[in-house]
């Protein structure tokens, strides 16, 4: 069974700090992880993902195999990253089944 | 312009009153899915699709169908709807082969 682990519904920060939202995953062979991002309650977005290993809006993510990780990073956070962040993990194949955690509400101060 | 249209974007019904909310992407995408999104629980897979006539139950399909009769569409069917399907519902789909899925912009039902 494949599983995503955001370990913080709340995470608070100001502006211009570095801001890291965790995500652990739990799947027997090899998942695509994704980062979703959804702004007041509209459309999920898609941020990131392991595979192409870019940079959005500032943030990145790297997979951790050893330790089952996809932890979103960015080092100056801005008042307008302030959402609610998902981690999902597909597990490709033919079923393409994607999972999602159970999100991290980021706020930004000023 | 490629994306996932849901209908209708609000709804407020009566439980037990059958209901329809349709869902339509134009990317010719084989893999189609529904999700309901409730504070503290995240999005959850209802059901999904992986090519026309061809579904299979999510994380928590009870008190739902679905049909893939055309490769587009893939509406979500409540035959009787309760207060407990009071959610956020999102449709998304996906290439076969690709990465990343698309999202709609949600259906807000009510079931009072």
């Amino acid at each position: 069974a494949q599983r995503v682990t955001q370990p913080e519904k709340l995470l608070s920060v100001f502006k211009g700090a570095p801001v890291e939202l965790k995500c652990n995953y739990s799947y027997s062979g090899s998942p695509e992880l994704f980062w979703y991002v959804q702004y007041s309650r509209q459309r999920l977005q898609l941020l990131l993902r392991h595979i192409s290993r870019e940079s959005i809006k500032g943030f990145t993510a790297d997979l951790n195999k050893g330790e089952t990780s996809f932890h979103l990073k960015k080092p100056f956070a801005q008042e307008e990253d302030s959402a609610m962040y998902y981690c999902a993990l597909s597990s490709g194949g033919s079923n393409y089944k994607l999972t999602f955690g159970k999100g991290t509400l980021l706020t930004v101060n000023p | 312009e490629a994306q996932v249209t849901q209908n209708p974007r609000y709804l407020i019904t009566v439980t037990g009153k059958k209901l329809t909310v349709t869902c339509s992407q134009n990317m010719n995408h084989e893999y189609m899915s529904w999700y309901r999104q409730d504070p503290g629980l995240g999005l959850r897979q209802i059901y999904y699709s992986m090519n026309v006539e061809v579904t299979d139950k999510g994380d928590v399909p009870e008190g739902y169908k679905v049909s893939r009769k055309e490769k587009r569409n893939f509406p979500l069917i409540l035959e009787s709807p309760s207060p407990n399907q009071t959610s956020l519902y999102f449709c998304a789909s996906r290439r076969q082969g690709a990465n990343g899925y698309t999202f709609g912009s949600g259906t807000r039902l009510t079931v009072v």
